[in-house]
């Protein structure tokens, strides 16, 4: 069955250095890798997305890097600030067919951001 | 900017009654996904809609139905509401003919089922 790990379910961070989250994923071959913020009882907020043939977007503060051979995504933010405390979830989703669209969500990882 | 609407925000319901929760999506997005999360959980896909008719079915169980309407709001009915059935529903939009499918989530329906 699809299965997608984000690699801790916490990190703690100082604030001014760059937070690295993973994203593992096994049975699927996703077209799109996608990155979300979620801060608490609120909805997931879109960040970023990359397609299967892209290896790297970037925007802002913001990097994520798409390995389809290792199954594996990397999130990189830098110069990280307290605000950017929150829950970050890792969604896949197919390129086609009645499941176009459909996200389907890592566990996330909580981010902390220490002044 | 106009962002995806749910209402209510907030809902208490008995065992075994029946909820109704409405979602309103960003003008001119044509798809609408529903998921559900559990406390501590990850946001899990029920059922999505494109151009008012259903396109895909994920977890959903017998007991809720779904349907998205003439103007794209769409509504997630739900009968005999069990203890588990407690937990955020998300409704999140997108504009699919764009090409990809970033989603727009809305702020969340809470629904605790005593």
């Amino acid at each position: 069955s699809q299965k997608i790990e984000q690699n801790s379910e916490a990190l703690n961070i100082q604030e001014g250095k760059t937070a690295t989250l993973t994203c593992n994923y096994t049975n699927y071959s996703p077209a799109y890798l996608q990155w979300y913020r979620q801060d608490p009882g609120r909805g997931p907020v879109f960040l970023l997305l990359i397609r299967e043939n892209e290896k790297e977007k970037r925007k802002e503060r913001l990097k994520v890097t798409f390995d389809t051979t290792l199954k594996q995504s990397l999130f990189h933010i830098t110069a990280s600030q307290p605000a950017d405390s929150a829950t970050y979830l890792c969604a896949l989703s197919a390129s086609g067919g009645t499941s176009y669209g459909k996200l389907t969500f890592g566990q996330g990882t909580i981010l902390t951001v220490h002044p | 900017a106009a962002g995806v609407i749910q209402s209510p925000r907030h809902l208490i319901k008995e065992k075994r009654e029946t909820a109704t929760l409405k979602c309103y999506p960003i003008p001119r997005h044509d798809t609408v996904y529903w998921y559900q999360q559990g406390p501590g959980q990850d946001p899990q896909f029920l059922i999505s809609f494109y151009e008012k008719m259903q396109s895909d079915k994920g977890s959903i169980p017998d007991r809720f139905s779904a349907q998205q309407f003439s103007d794209y709001h769409s509504e997630l009915n739900m009968s005999s509401l069990e203890l588990g059935d407690s937990a955020l529903y998300f409704c999140a939009s997108s504009p699919l003919e764009r090409g990809d499918n970033e989603q727009f989530f809305g702020p969340g329906t809470r629904l605790t089922v005593l």
